[in-house]
């Protein structure tokens, strides 16, 4: 069975944290990527990153940044935590191309 | 710029009745893929159908239908005779054909709510 791992479905972190949100997928996809999803306002690309080593912002990409050091895994990274980033975080993989996107169960962060 | 309107933000219907899912993009490509994803309670978005821009053909899948009109930028989603189990919110992407990369850009969702 295919899968996207994300390390945590619950957190809860105080502002000025600095927060780590962990990613592994298992199918060898080149590309992966980061959203955020809030009530109305659907799902929002962050970052994304096509090999490793390699990303790109997406759209709103600000107080947040990414590494990718292994193909399988892409972390996010909240430099320091606020409130306004509280939100659901779903993360996703696809093969090169564009191909259906296979998404992790979600984190939902609270900023307290 | 990349765009997708989903114009309906929660649907509530009778079991057995028909429904559509509207979902209306922007693009200056020529070449694009459009995606249909559904979100269940439990969170996981589970891919439904991919159509892209030069395939015009309306698709079936048992009770789900896709139609796709490139000449009103539209790719409505009908679930026919509608069940409880189709409760979930349904989100409408455009993924432009950039090579390697696929990004992909949602629209805002459709809560569907399927009363028994």
């Amino acid at each position: 069975d295919v899968k996207v791992t994300q390390s945590s479905r619950y957190l809860v972190k105080r502002t000025g944290e600095k927060v780590f949100l962990e990613c592994v997928q298992d199918m060898d996809h080149e590309n992966m990527f980061w959203y955020r999803q809030d009530p109305g306002l659907g799902l929002r690309l962050i970052y994304f990153s096509y090999d490793v080593k390699m990303k790109e912002k997406g759209d709103i990409p600000e107080g947040y940044s990414v590494s990718r050091e292994k193909k399988e895994r892409f972390s996010l990274i909240l430099e320091s935590a606020s409130t306004n980033q509280t939100s659901m975080y779903l993360c996703a993989s696809t093969k090169q191309g564009p191909t259906e996107a296979f998404f992790g169960q979600g984190t939902r962060l609270t900023v307290v | 710029a990349q765009k997708v309107t989903q114009a309906q933000t929660e649907i509530s219907v009778v079991e057995k009745e028909d429904v559509t899912l509207d979902c209306v993009y922007e693009t200056r490509d020529t070449t694009y893929y459009l995606f249909w994803y559904k979100q269940p309670p439990s969170g996981e978005l589970v891919f439904l159908i991919r159509r892209n821009s030069f395939d015009e053909q309306n698709e079936i899948s048992g009770r789900y239908s896709w139609n796709f009109q490139k000449s009103t930028s539209s790719f409505n989603f009908t679930i026919t005779a509608s069940q409880v189990v189709d409760s979930a919110v349904y989100f409408c992407a455009l993924s432009e054909y950039g090579g390697a990369t696929n990004k992909l850009i949602f629209g805002t969702g459709t809560l569907l709510a399927v009363q028994p």
